[in-house]
């Protein structure tokens, strides 16, 4: 069965500091990825997602992400993080044989200080 | 209209009570999914319905019991659930095209207490 993992559980930045999340899966075939944010109250929302292509894919708010299938990873970058940005991010992948199915990662909590 | 819908947006109930939460979206999505979230976890999937037919059921109790009465709603109803079922339920839909993954689009999910 293919697992997702995301070692940061909790970060705590500063305005304007950048910002790396990490996310590795275990599936060695074909996967989609993505990354969800879910800001305090609210719903999950698609910051991005990379199916094919570029492995730099750019997504909402001024994040980033790239694949790296040597590494099975697909960490999420910010040059400069807000103090908005303070939420909790979850990676999910969908091997190319589970149908529709998404594995989340366990989330990583950000909190940016102003 | 490109979003999902859920009601309620919170619901607190006995362990004796009966309720349901409703989800409804509008997107000719065919495919539509519960799944539960605990406080600072990720989300579980619980159903999925393809075609309003239940395709998986994650070996959830028998203490919830999905329905979708059409291709645009998708029913969760409860019944002699337990403290620790209380969660944030999340329903998503996506598209059913053969062949390729299709994005799940997730609603806001209903807070639920049970006492």
């Amino acid at each position: 069965a293919q697992s997702v993992s995301q070692h940061n559980h909790h970060v705590i930045l500063s305005e304007a500091a950048s910002l790396e999340l990490g996310c590795n899966y275990s599936y060695g075939g074909t996967v989609n990825l993505f990354w969800y944010v879910q800001y305090p109250g609210q719903h999950l929302q698609l910051l991005l997602k990379y199916f094919s292509g570029d492995p730099l894919v750019k997504g909402i708010k001024g994040f980033e992400a790239e694949f790296i299938k040597s590494k099975f990873s697909f960490n999420l970058r910010k040059p400069s993080v807000q103090w908005s940005d303070t939420a909790e991010y979850f990676c999910a992948v969908n091997a190319g044989n589970a149908g529709n199915m998404l594995t989340f990662g366990g989330g990583t909590r950000l909190m940016v200080k102003p | 209209d490109t979003e999902v819908t859920q009601t309620p947006k919170h619901l607190v109930m006995g362990m004796t009570n009966k309720k349901s939460l409703k989800c409804e979206q509008h997107m000719g999505h065919r495919a539509m999914y519960w799944y539960k979230q605990k406080a600072k976890k990720p989300p579980e999937l619980m159903f999925v319905y393809s075609y309003e037919k239940l395709s998986i059921n994650e070996s959830v109790p028998s203490r919830f019991s999905p329905e979708c009465p059409n291709s645009s709603l998708l029913n969760l109803h409860l019944h002699a659930l337990q403290p620790e079922d209380s969660a944030l339920y999340l329903c998503a839909s996506s598209p059913q095209v053969a062949g390729r993954y299709n994005e799940q689009f997730f609603g806001p999910g209903t807070r639920l207490t049970v006492l």
